[in-house]
């Protein structure tokens, strides 16, 4: 089972739309989790950590659910400059190392 | 504020040669992470460097190696380098751990012939 799991989509919507990605982590222990925005042939760009009551930012919605070890992240209102690579990005540790495990990925395309 | 800049952009090299990456970190942080990106893959954590030392390792062999420089900026060293080691190689720093928001260089496009 891969550490972190996303859905690689693409996920082709329209403008306008609401468009959810979710994300599975393995280890238990993990605390930190983020949500990553990365364009074509672009470096990857924090769009927003998620903490555990769930946060919001304008119009991206994350939650947390530790007892199910899953991470989502809703967008409303879809734009054309979402289109995007979205990566959930979650912290492991092991033998005393602190590391961040990237998901492959969820690719968004918006559509006019 | 400056950000992360990472050198060279791009590079070929052949099987079995050596390659030095380099990376500035942003003003104000003070750890280095370094991750490689294959196509279509999220990126794969290599390394961390904090205060000069490594802080924290991957499922990388030693033939990938780095260092940190007083002033923060950090080398990746990949020694014999094989056909899989094709990759974007992405320099990311932080004020501290992985806890912290990562912020990435532009990356360096490898690519062994």
């Amino acid at each position: 089972r891969k550490e972190v799991e996303q859905d690689p989509g693409p996920f082709n919507v329209p403008e306008g739309a609401t468009v959810a990605f979710n994300c599975t982590y393995s280890n238990s222990a993990s605390q930190s989790f983020f949500w990553y925005r990365q364009d074509c042939r672009k470096e990857p760009k924090l769009l927003m950590s998620v903490y555990s009551s769930g946060n919001e930012d304008g119009r991206f919605t994350a939650q947390l659910n530790r007892a199910s070890q899953y991470i989502s992240l809703l967008i409303r209102d879809s734009k054309l400059s979402d289109s995007a690579t979205y990566l959930c990005v979650v912290n492991a540790r092991a033998y005393n190392t602190d590391k961040l495990i990237f998901g492959t990925g969820t690719r968004l395309q918006v559509f006019p | 504020e400056t950000g992360v800049t990472q050198s060279p952009t791009h590079l070929i090299k052949t099987r079995g040669q050596q390659v030095t990456l380099r990376c500035s970190s942003q003003s104000g942080h003070n750890t280095v992470s370094w991750y490689q990106q294959a196509l279509g893959q999220g990126p794969q954590f290599i390394f961390q460097y904090y205060r000069e030392e490594e802080n924290g390792r991957g499922n990388f062999p030693p033939r990938f190696s780095g260092l940190q420089f007083p002033n923060y900026s950090s080398e990746l060293n990949v020694n014999a380098l094989e056909l899989d080691d094709s990759a974007l190689y992405l320099c990311a720093s932080s004020r501290g751990g992985v806890d912290q928001p990562q912020h990435f260089g532009d990356g360096t496009r490898l690519s062994i012939l």
